[in-house]
Parts: structure tokens; C-alpha cells; sequence
């Protein structure tokens, strides 16, 4: 299996335009996670979704951030309008489910000027 | 709330020292425990986990017990390379749920 793979691997936006990124997670796994790393406030847990439903959404930071999994090989993270500190890197994971290892991808680094 | 918590880095070291990375969490229930690291431009990789109190993980010379009593899971090693030079995190697992909880990882850097 490749892996979680993610896409872009680097962007660099300017303030107020649209990001999106994406994930498809390795084939079988049922949970999706999306972090964002940066150096001030660590790894935060943005958003992870089991089945395809959003769990849990509590660590999205404010409305300009949405995500959406359409199916279970395929998922997204919007930022619109995008800020220079939404600048970091968002990582998306998978796993088997409750108590099993996360898989990660290799991250998306987002400039945003 | 779940927390877990770290000590700061960064942690420099010679090769072949021995190292220890302190962890603690705060958590209801009885959690899963985990160290992952993660290497420059990399995403984060397992490195052990421990699923229940007393348990011992252990993966490429790293260990780590589950100490109920004291709400650690310390990571050590007994000689250290300059290829084990990377961040690591000690994050857990509630049963209720799928997410893991990161504590803020700690820059491991090893000289020659």
C-alpha cells in the first residue's frame, strides 16, 4: 500500500484566497484524522471523521475551516478566506479505528503570504 | 479534560548516551498509550505503544512503561544514535473515541 497520501505537498497562497487540501487514506481504514502542526502550539487535532461522519469537530478554529468526506478513499480541508496564520503543517492520518495506530501522511506545508 | 504532557527540549546528547524523554497524561478511563516520532520533513511514524497498565513497548532499543501509579510513559534508551535525532511525541488514545491527544514533542538531537 502507498501509504496516506496527501496533496499538494507544498502551497503558498495569498491572503483571502482559497485552500484546499487533500487526503486519501490507506484503502480499509475507517478513520481520518486532520492535524495541524506548527511550531508555537504543537500538533492540534483538527477534525477526525469515522465512517465518513465527522466525529468530532471541535478543534477546527473557526468557520473559515471546513472538511468534508465525500467517501472513504477520499477527503478535504478548506480554508476560505485564508489568513497568513493559518500558515503551518496539516498532516492527515488513518487508522483502523478505536485504539489502533495512526498512519500519517507527509504533510501539506501552507504559506500563506 | 485528556492531556498529555511533555518534557521540553530540546534534548542534546553524544552518541551512545543513554536517554530518557518524561512523559506524563491526564486522562478518565484507561487509556492507550504511544510514542511516535517523527523525522525531518517527515509525518509522524509509530514507535511503540502500550495498551493497559504495566505494559512494556519497546521497538528499535526504545522502551516505554505504562505506569498507572504515577500517569507516565516515559521513553528511554540505553545508547542513543545520531540517526534517533527527531522530534517525539507521547500521545494517548481514549477507548471512546479514535483521536490520539499529542503532547507538544520533544527535539531529540544527537551529536557524533
Amino acid at each position: 500500500d502507498a501509504g496516506v497520501i496527501q496533496s499538494p505537498r507544498h502551497e503558498v497562497t495569498e491572503m483571502g484566497q482559497e485552500v484546499t487540501l487533500r487526503c486519501k487514506p490507506i484503502s480499509g481504514h475507517n478513520s481520518l484524522f486532520w492535524y495541524r502542526q506548527t511550531m508555537m502550539r504543537g500538533l492540534e487535532l483538527l477534525i477526525y471523521f469515522n465512517n465518513n461522519v465527522p466525529i468530532d469537530d471541535s478543534g477546527m478554529p473557526e468557520d473559515r475551516f471546513s472538511a468534508k468526506m465525500p467517501n472513504a478513499s477520499f477527503s478535504t480541508l478548506k480554508i476560505q478566506p485564508s489568513e497568513p496564520r493559518d500558515s503551518a503543517v496539516y498532516f492527515c492520518a488513518s487508522s483502523l479505528g478505536v485504539r489502533e495506530k495512526l498512519f500519517f501522511g507527509s504533510g501539506t506545508q501552507l504559506s500563506v503570504l | 479534560g485528556d492531556s498529555v504532557t511533555q518534557m521540553e527540549g530540546p534534548v542534546t546528547l553524544s552518541e551512545e548516551a543513554f536517554l530518557t524523554i518524561n512523559c506524563t497524561y491526564t486522562a478518565t478511563g484507561y487509556p492507550s498509550l504511544f510514542w511516535y516520532v517523527q523525522y525531518p520533513g517527515e509525518g509522524l511514524q509509530l514507535l511503540l505503544k502500550a495498551t493497559k497498565a504495566d505494559d512494556k513497548g519497546s521497538n528499535k532499543g526504545f522502551e516505554a512503561t505504562y505506569r498507572k501509579e504515577t500517569t507516565s510513559f516515559h521513553l528511554e534508551k540505553g545508547s542513543v544514535q545520531v540517526s534517533d535525532s527527531a522530534v517525539y511525541f507521547c500521545a494517548l488514545g481514549t477507548s471512546n473515541t479514535g483521536k490520539l491527544i499529542f503532547g507538544q514533542g520533544t527535539t531529540l538531537q544527537v551529536k557524533p
